[in-house]
């Protein structure tokens, strides 16, 4: 079946740092790729998405690439703000459902 | 910009109680979902919902489950006798149709505690 691995966290950072949160994951055929984020006491908001290989999703200043000769979607910015601080969520999305990955804190300090 | 939104945002129940988690989609979305993350899990899916009938189903939503749209706008998850497992944040999602159905936007979140 579909699965996705997500990097553990909390992932702590200083304002202005590179952020990598990794993903990878296991699917049959062909699928979307998306990064979602849950800012404190809200939902999950749409960050960017990937559908087809080497296809590069950006949002925010935030980017991931489709690979899928490694079967990863890695969330990258170049420099993180005090607001980005929340969770990460990578999924995937096969024939209609999401299979999502487990979540990344990500707290970023003045 | 339209949104999904759910209602309530907290609720606390009793086991064995029945509880309905209520939705409201993006107006023209067609497909609708169900989802829950108990605390420290993923988010799994529960239910795809199309033209008034269930589309898909995970091995989750079991006979305890039942979900009805039961006017133009509204879209239920009910939980017939709760259990202790059932807490869980409950995530209802909508998509539109055709390129449209690429992308699930999410409401805030039902946070059921049962106790």
């Amino acid at each position: 079946g579909n699965s996705v691995t997500q990097m553990e966290g909390p992932v702590t950072l200083s304002e202005e740092a590179f952020l990598t949160i990794n993903c990878t994951y296991t699917a049959t055929g062909y699928p979307s790729l998306f990064w979602y984020v849950q800012y404190p006491g809200e939902g999950l908001q749409l960050l960017l998405k990937a559908t087809k290989a080497d296809d590069k999703g950006s949002n925010k200043g935030f980017e991931a690439t489709y690979r899928k000769e490694t079967t990863s979607f890695h969330l990258e910015k170049g420099s993180v703000q005090v607001s980005d601080s929340a969770v990460y969520f990578c999924a995937l999305k096969g024939y209609s459902t999401l299979t999502f990955g487990k979540g990344t804190m990500l707290l970023v300090s003045p | 910009e339209p949104e999904v939104t759910q209602t309530p945002s907290h609720q606390v129940t009793q086991m064995g109680q029945e509880v309905i988690l209520r939705c409201v989609p993006i107006s023209n979305h067609l497909y609708f979902y169900w989802y829950r993350q108990i605390l420290g899990q993923k988010v799994e899916f529960l239910v795809s919902f199309y033209n008034n009938e269930i589309s898909e189903k995970s091995e989750i939503f079991d006979d305890q489950f039942s979900v009805e749209r039961p006017d133009g706008s509204n879209f239920t998850l009910k939980i017939r006798s709760t259990k202790l497992e059932d807490s869980a944040m409950y995530f209802c999602a909508s998509t539109g149709q055709g390129a449209l159905q690429e992308t699930q936007y999410f409401g805030p979140g039902t946070r059921l505690l049962v106790l």
